[in-house]
């Protein structure tokens, strides 16, 4: 069975220090990996999208991933309150005729205090 | 256009109404989905419409009925639910469902309560 599996905390740092959420994935075969934000009552929002082993930087996220490990993570420099909300890993498995549909872990909770 | 829209935002409805909820993207995404999201849970596939033809139901109970009238618009018949059915109903949509990267957009959901 395909499982994204998520810590589920929750993660708690002050303000100004580095979140880094950890995701691990069973099928060897998953083409693409996503992180989703979401606050409390709200939808999700993809905030980074990673293909390829290594690392790929948008402002304050980073995500890193190792496919021989499968393993993805999301690191947040400089966490503010705002960034305080569920974080879903989200994988793509391999293509099929029929399309696919992504897989989803638990979700981590990240709390930044200030 | 970037974004997916849904209507209406809250829905409260009686085990006997129909209702439907509406879902729409103007982004030329050839997939859209349905997902019901329970509070602390992620979210749960229902269905998903691939080149507007339903290519996955993920076993969802036939009181919630799927309509893609055309590659834009994606709606949810509902009809003699029950109260655990009450959650956020979500729609997705991504620009390719066979291809390598399938990012998918969701909308901002619609609120049901069953009562």
């Amino acid at each position: 069975q395909k499982e994204v599996e998520q810590n589920s905390g929750p993660l708690s740092v002050p303000e100004g220090a580095i979140a880094s959420l950890n995701c691990t994935y069973s099928d060897r075969g998953s083409q693409s990996f996503f992180w989703y934000r979401q606050y409390s009552g709200k939808s999700p929002e993809l905030i980074m999208s990673i293909y390829s082993n290594g690392d790929k930087e948008d402002g304050r996220f980073t995500a890193q991933l190792n496919k021989a490990s499968q393993y993805v993570s999301l690191l947040i420099r400089d966490s503010q309150p705002s960034d305080s909300a569920t974080y879903l890993c989200a994988v793509n498995p391999p293509r099929s005729q029929a399309g696919t549909a992504l897989i989803f872990g638990k979700g981590t909770t990240l709390s930044v205090s200030s | 256009d970037t974004e997916v829209t849904q209507t209406p935002k809250h829905l409260v409805m009686g085990m006997t109404n129909k209702k439907s909820l509406k879902c729409e993207q103007h982004m030329g995404h050839r997939a859209m989905y349905w997902y019901k999201q329970k509070a602390k849970k992620p979210p749960e596939l229902m269905f998903v419409y691939s080149y507007e033809k339903l290519s996955i139901n993920e076993s969802v109970p036939s009181r919630f009925s799927p309509e893609c009238p055309n590659s834009s618009l994606l709606n949810l018949h509902l009809h003699a639910l029950q109260p655990e059915d009450s959650a956020l109903y979500l729609c997705a949509s991504s620009q390719d469902p066979t291809g390598a990267y399938n990012e998918q957009f969701f909308g901002p959901g619609t609120r049901l309560t069953v009562l």
